[in-house]
């Protein structure tokens, strides 16, 4: 089975901090992203990467970035955390061609107070 | 730039009626698509895709999806839903342009389906 682990279920930071998510996959995909999750809002596009050290702004980039020194691990960092961030944060990964699925983590709920 | 959109934000059927969940796609050619299903807690699981040949897909649990290009749609099916489909349902479109954004997966804003003995 393919499987995508985030670090952490929940996290509470405090406003300012330097926030990492990290995202671990098993099955040499070759594609990753990130995703926020909030009500009534679906799952908006944050960064994705096609390869590593490679990666595309998706829709909403402003005040996170990302890292990808190697194939199975992308990092979200938001480089100083504020309350709009609170918020769910999904991993995915899939393989490079566009027809296949994307595998997704069981999400990292994090609140900034 | 490619978009997705869901309509119907909440949804609400009677246990044994049929369900149909709308998806409204923006692409400049013929798009991957994709449905998914989150239950309360849970991560996200994909109930079928669509990325060319037969128009009508099958997915698991019962669901299927229709592709029609000349309305840009893919609407998700269930003849007679059950309780355990209560659950928040993803539109997604994929790219299949070249360039750095192949791959690109852009989903909708979901609609929760409630549904009720």
């Amino acid at each position: 089975d393919v499987k995508v682990t985030q670090s952490s279920r929940y996290l509470v930071k405090r406003t300012g901090e330097k926030v990492f998510l990290e995202c671990v996959q098993d099955m040499d995909h070759e594609n990753m992203f990130w995703y926020r999750q909030d009500p009534g809002l679906g799952l908006r596009l944050i960064y994705f990467s096609y390869d590593v050290k490679m990666k595309e702004k998706g829709d909403i980039p402003e005040g996170y970035s990302v890292s990808r020194e190697k194939k199975e691990r992308f990092s979200l960092i938001l480089e100083s955390a504020s309350t709009n961030q609170t918020s769910m944060y999904l991993c995915a990964s899939r393989f490079e061609w566009g027809n296949t699925e994307a595998f997704f983590g069981q999400g990292t709920r994090l609140t900034v107070v | 730039a490619q978009s997705v959109t869901q309509p119907d934000i909440h949804i609400t059927v009677s246990e044994g009626a049929s369900l149909e969940l709308r998806c409204n796609y923006s692409y400049g050619a013929t798009p991957y698509l994709f449905w998914y299903v989150q239950s309360p807690g849970q991560g996200l699981q994909l109930l079928l895709k669509y990325f060319s040949g037969d128009t009508l897909v099958q997915g698991i649990k019962g669901f299927e999806a229709e592709f029609k290009r000349s309305q840009s749609s893919f609407n998700l099916r269930k003849p007679s839903v059950h309780w355990s489909d209560a659950a928040e349902y993803f539109c997604a479109v994929g790219s299949n342009a070249g360039g750095t954004s192949y791959g690109k997966l852009t989903f909708g804003q979901g609609t929760i389906l409630t549904v009720h003995p």
